[in-house]
C-alpha cells in the first residue's frame, strides 16, 4: 500500500525556518518525481515545488524561489522541503504527492498534510 | 504565467449531471487532471490525461478537453460527490491548478 506521511509542520515566527519531511512507503520511491503542494486554510491548491527522481532537476513557484529548497534522499525514501525566510502568506497545509511527470498523469497519491503557521 | 479558470460554485440536483469547466489558453493542447477534495481530506485524483479514470473511481466521473476548455462531468450525481474540485495542468515543468469549484448537491 502506497503511503506518504508528512511531518515537521508547526508554528514559526515570520523570518524563521522550518523543514518538512515526507516519508514514502509501498512503492519504489526513487522511480518517481515528487511534488509539494500547499493549501492555505479555506483556499485552493497551490503547487510549490517538484523534484526529479535523482534530484537533478527542481522547479519552484515564483513566490518561494530563493527561500524554499526541495530535496530528497532515495536511500531513506524521504522527500524534504526546507523553508527559510517564512512569511505570513506561507501559512498553509503542505502536502507531498507522488508525481507522474513524463506522461502528465498528475498526482495519484497524497499525504495527509502538515500545517505550517507563520505568526508572531 | 499560465492560468486556469474555474467557476467558484456549481449546484446540481441528486441524480442529475453536473459539469465543471476549466478554462485556459489552448488548454486542449495540454493534458488535464481533476481532483476531488472533501472537507478535512487530502485531494483525490479522479481524472487524468483528460479522460482517464484511476482505479476505484466510479464510472459516473468523466472528462473532456478541447480548445480552451476542459470539462469534468459527473453523471447521476450523488450526495457523496459534494466536494471541491480542482483542475490541473502542466506548463512546461511547472504545475498549475485552477482556483477550485465547490459542487453542491441539493
Amino acid at each position: 500500500e502506497v503511503q506518504l506521511v508528512e511531518s515537521g509542520g508547526g508554528l514559526v515566527q515570520p523570518g524563521g525556518s522550518l523543514r518538512l519531511s515526507c516519508a514514502a512507503s509501498g512503492f519504489t520511491f526513487s522511480s518517481y518525481w515528487m511534488t509539494w503542494v500547499r493549501q492555505a486554510p479555506g483556499k485552493g491548491l497551490e503547487w510549490v515545488a517538484n523534484i526529479k527522481q535523482d534530484g537533478s532537476e527542481k522547479y519552484y513557484v515564483d513566490s518561494v524561489k530563493g527561500r524554499f529548497t526541495i530535496s530528497r534522499d532515495n536511500a531513506k525514501n524521504s522527500l524534504y522541503l526546507q523553508m527559510n525566510s517564512l512569511r505570513a502568506e506561507d501559512t498553509a497545509f503542505y502536502y507531498c504527492a507522488r508525481t507522474h511527470y513524463y506522461d502528465n498523469s498528475g498526482f495519484d497519491y497524497w499525504g495527509q498534510g502538515t500545517l505550517v503557521t507563520v505568526s508572531s | 504565467s499560465y492560468e486556469l479558470t474555474q467557476p467558484p460554485s456549481v449546484s446540481v440536483s441528486p441524480g442529475q449531471a453536473a459539469s465543471i469547466t476549466c478554462s485556459g489558453y489552448k488548454l486542449g493542447n495540454k493534458y488535464v487532471c481533476w481532483y476531488q477534495q472533501k472537507p478535512g481530506q487530502s485531494p483525490l485524483l479522479v481524472i487524468y490525461q483528460d479522460t482517464k479514470r484511476p482505479s476505484g473511481i466510479p464510472e459516473r466521473f468523466s472528462g473532456s478537453n478541447s480548445g480552451n476548455t476542459a470539462t469534468l462531468t459527473i453523471s447521476g450525481t450523488q450526495a457523496m460527490d459534494e466536494a471541491d474540485y480542482y483542475c490541473q495542468a502542466w506548463d512546461s515543468s511547472t504545475v498549475v491548478f485552477g482556483g477550485g469549484t465547490k459542487l453542491t448537491v441539493l
